[in-house]
């Protein structure tokens, strides 16, 4: 097994571009999020997906969007690039989510918006 | 709200105990706990399900006391393997959205 796999591990971006960053899983797990990890702020839930066809947001959706049409894929959106957005990215999943199951989380994408 | 973290950061001899804790302002009903090294990702050590109920991973172990809630990892005879940044995490009631902690950084010296 892979586990989670994201790509690409760096990308730069100029202010205004949009992007996608890829997150697949095959490990069969129903739950997936996004993070971003900011220096002394930990990780935020960005969105999070419980199935296919099923997405919400978290602690700071703004400026991504996503969506989940297969149980293994879950990409992230920028639409309008903004130096905000400079962070690392984590793509996790689990099981089921929630109270009892662990998450997986993927190696990282490192982004810098100029 | 996030879950508020202390200490924020620790530095420790090889050998040496520590304890981390991790408290909510909102009901717990489950503490997940992960730990970071420098440039990699996140890997989970434990979750606690019960009030009062306490686990263990190799020396580090750690207490959920729901009616407080609060959690505490203990880490014990502290390994140079030990150094990096360690979350808690607490799932929303409806079971789906884990809010992590700022995180605690640990660095062991021999």
């Amino acid at each position: 097994n892979a586990g989670v796999t994201q790509t690409p591990k760096f990308q730069v971006l100029k202010t205004g571009q949009s992007m996608t960053l890829q997150c697949a899983q095959d490990m069969n797990h129903e739950y997936m999020s996004w993070y971003r990890q900011d220096p002394g702020m930990g990780l935020r839930l960005i969105h999070y997906s419980v199935g296919a066809g099923i997405t919400d947001q978290g602690e700071v959706p703004n400026g991504y969007n996503v969506s989940r049409s297969t149980t293994e894929d879950f990409p992230l959106r920028l639409l309008s690039a903004a130096p905000s957005q400079t962070s690392v990215y984590f793509c996790a999943s689990s099981y089921s989510g929630g109270q009892t199951s662990e998450q997986f989380f993927g190696p990282g994408t490192r982004l810098t918006v100029l | 709200q996030q879950p508020v973290q202390s200490p924020q950061a620790v530095i420790l001899r090889e050998g040496e105990d520590a304890v981390i804790n991790c408290s909510s302002s909102k009901a717990l009903y489950s503490v997940h706990w992960y730990r970071q090294k420098h440039g990699e990702a996140p890997v989970f050590l434990m979750i606690l399900l019960k009030g009062g109920e306490q686990k263990g991973h190799e020396k580090i172990s750690a207490s959920f006391n729901e009616k407080k809630q609060q959690s505490s990892l203990y880490l014990t005879a502290s390994q140079l393997s030990y150094s990096g940044t360690y979350f808690c995490g607490a799932p929303h009631t409806g079971g789906f959205k884990t809010i992590f902690g700022a995180g605690t950084r640990l660095f062991v010296k021999a």
